[in-house]
């Protein structure tokens, strides 16, 4: 299995909603990782995760909190989100955090702030 | 800081023909890796193929290879015999020191038929 499954597949919030983003992998995969990825731009990095820990934080503004409950899962709350914020939201796993480790990217989740 | 950067927003091949996007990269690492994935319009990224710095040979997969010229830090990606599902986004990209992925800015591969 080397999928990463990422729920909901498209979200619509409004500026004071609270939602979570959802990523899930199967492979024994030890680190994940979030990115943003506007239109027609290449994905940003957001947050890195290993062993469960937050190794990476890429000054990304505190109304995008990670969450890594469990090797297998890696969580995004959103809260007071701006328009801007839109865009599609990828997660992926790798073996290892290190440079030789293929990364494992999820469809994705787009997410739209209205 | 690593920068990698693709030159050609845009490119278009024949079907069967083949088709060579470029990818300039800068590093102050000693060893590090260079991959190619591929981004179709359904959004999933795949990887097309990867490349250890240290090593000399040029990677290849199936239609796909690489030329690799470490001292001009370049990593071109040819596609040989162009097929129809090659359409898609092509990201150039890096592994930092903690395995984060630094994008180019990316190529846009159409295949006519």
């Amino acid at each position: 299995d080397t999928e990463v499954t990422q729920t909901p597949k498209h979200l619509v919030m409004g500026m004071t909603n609270k939602k979570s983003l959802k990523c899930e992998q199967h492979m024994g995969h030890r680190a994940m990782y979030w990115y943003k990825q506007k239109a027609k731009k290449p994905p940003e990095l957001m947050f890195v995760y290993s062993y469960e820990k937050l190794s990476i934080n890429e000054s990304v503004p505190s109304r995008f909190s990670p969450e890594c409950p469990n090797s297998s899962l890696l969580n995004l709350h959103l809260h007071a989100l701006q328009p801007e914020d839109s865009a599609l939201y990828l997660c992926a796993s790798s073996q290892w955090l290190a440079p030789s480790y293929e990364q494992y990217f999820g469809p994705g989740t787009r997410l739209t702030v209205t | 800081a690593q920068t990698v950067t693709q030159s050609q927003p845009e490119m278009s091949v024949q079907e069967a023909e083949t088709v060579t996007l470029s990818c300039t990269y800068d590093t102050s690492e000693s060893d590090y890796y260079l991959f190619w994935y591929k981004q179709p319009p359904s959004r999933q990224m795949i990887l097309v193929i990867r490349q250890e710095a240290y090593k000399q040979q040029n990677a290849t997969e199936n239609r796909f290879s690489v030329n690799f010229q470490k001292a001009a830090k370049s990593f071109s990606l040819k596609i040989s015999d162009s097929q129809l599902g090659d359409a898609a986004m092509y990201f150039c990209a890096s592994a930092g020191s903690q395995g984060n992925l630094i994008f180019g800015k990316g190529t846009k591969l159409s295949v006519k038929p």
